[in-house]
């Protein structure tokens, strides 16, 4: 089984620039989580989709951030525009569904993003 | 919102030894995972709790929800056993918000 796919693996870019990150989720899985972690601290949830509707993004800094899925599969986390504090690693994970207490999460490899 | 806090936060230990890293969180959960973090790798869960205790190879997880607190044991350490190691939770929310919260981590080194 494929597990879930993030690109690219690492970005560089100057501060208020743009940047977008691409995730594929474990097929078949509902559920779709980005994570932001930075350095020295564990993860913090972003957004979770449920197919292609949000269920929770109240931890996403909207005057910046943005994430799609319109499909309901591949979802992409955007940063427009970048600051130095969003250098961090985004997280992609996916699960069966959510909302049941017995679902795990399956991770990427995650995108570093450094903001210079 | 739950606040989770791990103990310690660095540990090294001797090839051999038997590893304890604690996990404590403030509201009650719907499950608690721990998860293994290595250097520029992904995250890689090792074990869902929602009571008792797990076992899979060398490592155990226990949790006691009355105290709010669960355990991760690794027996006979490894170098190889050597990452950062993370407690999250789950909450119980409605329409289906599930997202997990983190504690910091312990970074564990396992020396030869």
């Amino acid at each position: 089984e494929a597990g879930v796919a993030q690109s690219p693996r690492y970005k560089i870019i100057e501060k208020r620039q743009s940047v977008a990150f691409w995730c594929n989720p474990i097929s078949g899985h509902a559920t779709l989580y980005w994570y932001q972690q930075i350095l020295g601290q564990g993860p913090k949830l972003l957004i979770q989709f449920q197919n292609n509707g949000v269920v929770d993004d109240s931890q996403l800094p909207k005057d910046r951030f943005s994430a799609e899925r319109l499909k309901g599969v591949d979802s992409t986390l955007k940063i427009q525009p970048a600051k130095l504090e969003d250098s961090a690693v985004y997280l992609c994970a996916s699960s069966f569904r959510g909302g049941h207490t017995n679902t795990e999460a399956f991770f990427g490899q995650g995108t570093r993003l450094t903001v210079v | 919102k739950n606040e989770v806090e791990q103990s310690p936060q660095n540990l090294t230990a001797q090839e051999g030894e038997f590893i304890t890293i604690n996990c404590s969180y403030s509201v009650g959960i719907s499950a608690l995972h721990w998860l293994q973090q290595h250097p520029g790798g992904g995250i890689v869960s090792l074990f869902m709790l929602s009571s008792g205790k797990k076992k899979h190879g060398r490592l155990i997880a226990t949790i006691n929800i009355q105290e709010k607190h669960s355990s991760l044991h690794i027996t006979a350490s490894h170098p190889r056993d050597s990452a950062v190691y993370i407690c999250a939770v789950r909450g119980y929310s409605g329409g289906g918000a599930d997202g997990l919260t983190f504690g910091k981590g312990t970074h564990l080194i396992i020396q030869p």
